[in-house]
């Protein structure tokens, strides 16, 4: 069974306007925490933001914020006044359990392209 | 300070050889992590590491194997490449919930 699901293959957005990337999960544990990665075209992969299942607010990081509604399982990322170097490909990903070493398992992607 | 540094950045295989990607970082993570990312995909898990000496299977170990000697170096060996193997690599290292990344090794089997 797919635990992270990204409906969105591909997005567009304008310039400067705020964008939403959906992003389902599906897990038993109570503990468990939500990232959402970057990947432009140059490959690597940047770390954007984090929710622990536990935190009551959500998470916000500058630009992006995390729109956390746990009974729904949704962990969606909010980029608000998009730029031009927001083009890239964007993974969710889930750490289930307490501990470190978890694994984290990665959604498909969603593929966001800004238009000047 | 290097983060992650993954060698070689690019290299083409043949079927049926043998190759090392070398990944090292010099944060003190005790958690490491190898994973592929075949084209338009998410990332999935080959092997991981607690610390020196322990290793572990991830999702899709097969065709792979991996050592730990020291906190340092997690290198990834692949034995008889095929090319179902052909995909980008990236190894990470973490404590807490935040994972680093390396760069990548993109890597072809014809």
């Amino acid at each position: 069974a797919q635990k992270i699901t990204q409906t969105q293959p591909g997005m567009f957005v304008q310039e400067k306007e705020a964008v939403t990337l959906d992003c389902t999960y599906d897990t038993s544990d109570q503990s468990y925490g939500l990232f959402w990665y970057k990947q432009p075209s140059s490959g690597e992969m940047i770390f954007l933001i984090y929710q622990g299942s536990y935190d009551e607010q959500n998470a916000t990081e500058g630009r992006y914020s995390l729109n956390f509604q746990k009974a729904r399982k949704s962990a969606n990322l909010v980029i608000s006044a998009s730029q031009l170097g927001d083009s890239a490909m964007y993974f969710c990903a889930m750490r289930e359990g307490r501990t470190s070493y978890d694994k984290v398992i990665f959604g498909p992607g969603t593929s966001l392209s800004v238009i000047p | 300070n290097a983060g992650v540094t993954q060698t070689p950045k690019f290299r083409i295989l043949k079927i049926g050889q043998s190759m090392t990607l070398q990944c090292a970082q010099d944060m003190n993570h005790n958690y490491m992590y190898w994973y592929r990312q075949d084209p338009g995909m998410g990332l999935k898990l080959i092997y991981y590491s607690v610390g020196a000496g322990i290793t572990d299977k991830g999702e899709v170990p097969n065709g792979y194997n991996v050592s730990r000697s020291t906190t340092e170096d997690f290198p990834l060996r692949l034995e008889l490449a095929a090319p179902s193997q052909t995909s980008v690599y990236f190894c990470a290292s973490s404590v807490g919930y935040g994972y680093t990344f390396g760069s990548g090794t993109r890597l072809t089997v014809v």
